[in-house]
């Protein structure tokens, strides 16, 4: 079986741009959560879905938003960068959002 | 908010040492799960207790989850160079509407095994 896939692996981008992230879940996995890795704060939980809804949110702007589509695949977008939104972005996927999670290798975003 | 609180920070040993990292909280957990992270990748999973009181073995890893589900250890033997990385725990809160596909992380154990 195919592990979580994120695309792009790196991106740069400057201040004041917007940027869109993509998650692949495990095949049969519903639910899709996504987290933001920085040296400071370590992980911290942005948001979860399952069957294209928002079920749960982590404590960030509404800057930083999500979608789930049909297939389960997800994406995060976050709108007017700043220079914290440096970090390493992971989605991890599950079967139904209570079990264990399984992350991708993340998308390292660096913003100039 | 719940909590975890994982130590040591850092941990430098020479190949062939013994070694704990715990994680503790004054809040209760479905279930705890273990990770092991390299730099640039995303953390993969070592292991998941969900029983209070649970030990389980991976080779030369122990892990235990504690008897009222509040904390949890790694207890690695004979650590090797290439046991080196970051290592994670991570709870799952109590079902619930608020605990859907969140796990409360550690800071992390950065863990160096120098042959």
């Amino acid at each position: 079986k195919a592990g979580v896939t994120q695309t792009p692996r790196y991106l740069i981008k400057t201040r004041g741009q917007q940027v869109t992230l993509s998650c692949s879940p495990i095949s049969g996995h519903r639910s899709v959560s996504w987290y933001q890795q920085t040296p400071g704060q370590g992980l911290q939980f942005l948001f979860e879905y399952f069957s294209e809804t928002q079920r749960n949110k982590g404590n960030f702007p509404g800057r930083f938003s999500g979608r789930q589509f049909s297939n389960s695949r997800s994406e995060m977008n976050v709108s007017t960068l700043e220079l914290g939104d440096s970090a390493l972005y992971l989605c991890a996927s599950s079967l139904g959002g209570q079990e264990t999670q399984y992350f991708g290798p993340g998308t390292r975003l660096l913003v100039l | 908010t719940q909590l975890l609180e994982q130590s040591p920070q850092f941990l430098s040993i020479q190949e062939g040492e013994n070694l704990t990292v715990y994680c503790n909280s004054s809040s209760v957990f479905s279930s705890l799960q273990w990770y092991r992270q390299e730099p640039g990748e995303g953390p993969v999973l070592l292991v998941t207790v969900v029983t209070g009181g649970e030990v389980k073995k991976l080779k030369r890893l122990t892990f235990q989850f504690g008897d009222a589900r509040k904390d949890s250890s790694l207890h690695i033997t004979a650590a090797q160079p290439g046991d080196t990385g970051l290592y994670l725990c991570a709870g799952e809160a109590n079902a619930g509407g608020t605990s859907y596909g969140k796990l409360t992380f550690g800071q992390g154990t950065i863990l160096t095994v120098h042959p």
